[in-house]
């Protein structure tokens, strides 16, 4: 079946550094793939559409110049959280689609803790 | 725009016993529902899918979900819990045009009893 690997799985990071984590479709080719956060005990927010080839596509709120997504090719997309600060402390977690019947497969997550 | 709502936070249920989790969504046009699983600090699983058809869905490890377009409700069930269906349920919409996220229900936390 279809995998996303995500790395790292978990990242800490001092204040005002930043951070990139990796989503990678291993199987498939993912022309879309989606970024989402998650707080602890809460549900998972869409942060942001990634298309290969081009800008990605930020939900309201998002901040982009602070969540930099790129999706240089079909098998992966990064997100690069800049000048980290203990509010951006949080769980996320890419997804890709993978064929035609609208298979989101999940990658398993990155939990990021900013001191 | 499109919402989930799962109107459970926590459910407790005893080994064995039968499970229903609810979902309630709204969003204008044909919905595309999923049921996800999610352990501590993992992923999500899908669980089961519903697009078009017969709106029984039977997805994995036993579980099932009832599309019930006329109260716009996609309840999850299974008939026989066990120790290891201790997880975090969520439930999610989106259209069916392919290129968009998932909208999720804030999940339903479910706990086994022995």
């Amino acid at each position: 079946g279809a995998v996303v690997s995500q790395h790292p799985s978990r990242v800490i990071c001092k204040s005002g550094t930043s951070v990139k984590i990796e989503c990678r479709s291993l199987d498939f080719q993912a022309t879309t793939m989606f970024w989402y956060r998650q707080f602890p005990k809460q549900s998972l927010m869409l942060m942001a559409t990634s298309n290969e080839g081009s800008k990605a596509t930020y939900e309201q709120g998002v901040e982009k110049d602070k969540f930099l997504i790129n999706h240089a090719s079909l098998t992966l997309s990064t997100l690069t959280v800049t000048s980290a600060h203990p509010e951006d402390s949080s769980f996320y977690i890419c997804s890709a689609i993978s064929g035609g019947d609208y298979g989101y497969t999940f990658g398993s997550g990155t939990r990021l803790t900013v001191v | 725009a499109q919402s989930v709502t799962q109107p459970d936070i926590h459910i407790t249920v005893s080994e064995g016993a039968s499970l229903e989790l609810r979902c309630n969504y709204s969003y204008g046009a044909t919905p595309y529902l999923f049921w996800y699983v999610q352990s501590p600090g993992q992923g999500l699983q899908l669980l089961l899918k519903y697009f078009s058809g017969d709106t029984l869905v039977q997805g994995i490890k036993g579980f099932e979900a009832e599309f019930k377009r006329s109260q716009s409700s996609f309840n999850l069930r299974k008939p026989s819990v066990h120790w290891s269906d201790a997880a975090e349920y969520f439930c999610a919409v989106t259209s069916g045009g392919g290129a968009d996220g998932l909208t999720f229900g804030k999940g339903t936390h479910l706990i086994i009893q022995p």
